[in-house]
């Protein structure tokens, strides 16, 4: 079975720091994993995915994670918060029928 | 190219009455999904539609839920009785390769569903 965990259900990160959110996934054969963000009263926008290519990712607007087999992580960072990156994170792992399985999501804050 | 879509963005309702939501999805998607997240908890799966047809309906909480996909294109989700613990955000997703793992999917902007 598959299932991912985020670590934190909020962090927050003062605006120029850097960002680190951070998932735990689960799954019985090699994984597609993704990150999703949720900005306020919008819909859920695809940041990155890993499918099994190259193990460091790069996304949308600076983010990027790296999977690691060992630790079972697919941790989302940024070297330096904006403001308008608040917003809800939500680390997916998909199955081999191409379901979707979320984890709780971490809100971030970025204070200015 | 337009997104997926729904209808309503919000909805409140008082408990016994019906609501239908409706996903429009990215034009010439196969694969429509429906997840729901309701206060506090993950977003979850509730169903799949390849064209017309129910590929994965494990999700759904019970039988006041009703999805259907006439013509493959736009969807609806009907909860008849609705009951307070429906309240949540209905998000649609569509997504154009069928069977590949990692295929990646689209989000609407999710309805809004509170039932008072």
């Amino acid at each position: 079975a598959q299932s991912v965990t985020q670590l934190d259900s909020h962090v927050s990160v003062s605006e120029g720091t850097p960002v680190l959110l951070r998932c735990n996934y689960s799954s019985s054969y090699s994984p597609s994993l993704f990150w999703y963000v949720q900005h306020p009263n919008k819909g859920l926008q695809l940041l990155l995915k890993y499918t099994s290519a190259a193990t460091l990712v790069k996304g949308i607007n600076g983010f990027e994670a790296e999977f690691k087999k060992s630790e079972t992580s697919f941790h989302l960072t940024k070297p330096s918060a904006h403001m308008s990156d608040a917003a809800e994170y939500f680390c997916v792992v998909s199955d081999r029928r191409n379901q979707f399985y979320f984890g709780t999501g971490t809100s971030l804050t970025v204070i200015p | 190219e337009a997104g997926v879509t729904q209808f309503p963005s919000h909805s409140v309702i008082e408990k016994g009455q019906t609501v239908t939501l409706r996903c429009d999805p990215i034009s010439g998607h196969d694969n429509l999904y429906w997840y729901r997240r309701v206060m506090g908890k993950e977003i979850k799966f509730l169903l799949h539609f390849v064209k017309e047809s129910k590929q994965d309906e494990s999700g759904m909480p019970n039988n006041r839920f009703l999805a259907e996909r006439t013509g493959g294109t736009y969807s609806t989700l009907k909860v008849q009785p609705a009951e307070l613990e429906d309240s949540g955000v209905y998000f649609c997703a569509s997504s154009q390769v069928r069977g590949f793992s990692g295929n990646t999917i689209y989000f609407g902007e999710g309805s809004w569903l509170t039932v008072v």
